[in-house]
């Protein structure tokens, strides 16, 4: 049972463009949806994240859109630059407990 | 401050083996979870203690894992016997309130089992 779900599971842009990363949830209890990202041969790191109380969150290039109502959010890149060449988790939270999706991998080519 | 650390970083196991790693959560965190992460699966919580307390071990994983904290600033996480299946990134990862905070992950210890 996959409780939250991310797509697509990889994508390619062009240094510059946007790039748009998707998710959605089951769970309705869910209220803490952190955004981790991960470099290859190193660990998860919090990128950023959103509390049901918006709908949106922002920090530089990076914003998360948030639906309540549908269950989806979406993280968009813009000006995506090389060194975002990452693995994108999206995760949501109802409690003590942190529910992964199994990420999307971005690749930015120059 | 130190961040989450975690050895040995790999380690590689006979089939049948006892192996345990360890962990030391960021000082003054009272969360501490284990994860495994493969390519198939992604991040699967293993265990997840709140103030050395165990909340959560697992489900699935019961049979051949443990986790253990002996205190607040040290974990270990026991895997017997070792299996082939279970080669994977093993990840300790701390926070201050569980799932609705930062989680800060260790650097991983590296499983293989032949």
């Amino acid at each position: 049972q996959q409780q939250v779900r991310q797509s697509p599971q990889s994508l390619t842009v062009w240094e510059g463009e946007t790039a748009i990363l998707n998710c959605s949830y089951e769970d309705s209890t869910f209220d803490y949806f952190p955004w981790y990202w991960q470099f290859p041969r190193e660990s998860p790191a919090l990128l950023i994240a959103i509390r049901p109380v918006s709908n949106k969150k922002e920090d530089g290039r990076f914003t998360i859109f948030f639906n309540k109502r549908e269950k989806k959010l979406s993280l968009h890149i813009t000006d995506s630059q090389p060194g975002d060449s990452a693995t994108y988790f999206c995760a949501a939270s109802g409690g003590y407990k942190l529910t992964f999706g199994t990420g999307t991998s971005l690749l930015v080519d120059p | 401050d130190a961040g989450v650390t975690q050895t040995p970083r790999h380690e590689v196991a006979e089939k049948g083996q006892t192996i345990i790693l360890k962990c030391e959560p960021v000082s003054g965190h009272n969360d501490l979870f284990w994860y495994r992460q493969t390519k198939i699966q992604g991040l699967e919580l293993l265990s997840y203690f709140r103030s050395k307390s165990l909340m959560e071990d697992g489900g699935a994983f019961k049979d051949r894992f443990k986790a253990e904290m002996l205190n607040s600033s040290f974990s270990t996480l026991k895997i017997q016997p070792t299996e082939p299946k279970d080669s994977a990134v093993y990840l300790c990862a701390s926070s201050g309130l569980g799932g609705q905070d930062e989680q800060y992950f260790g650097p991983g210890t590296r499983l293989t089992v032949l």
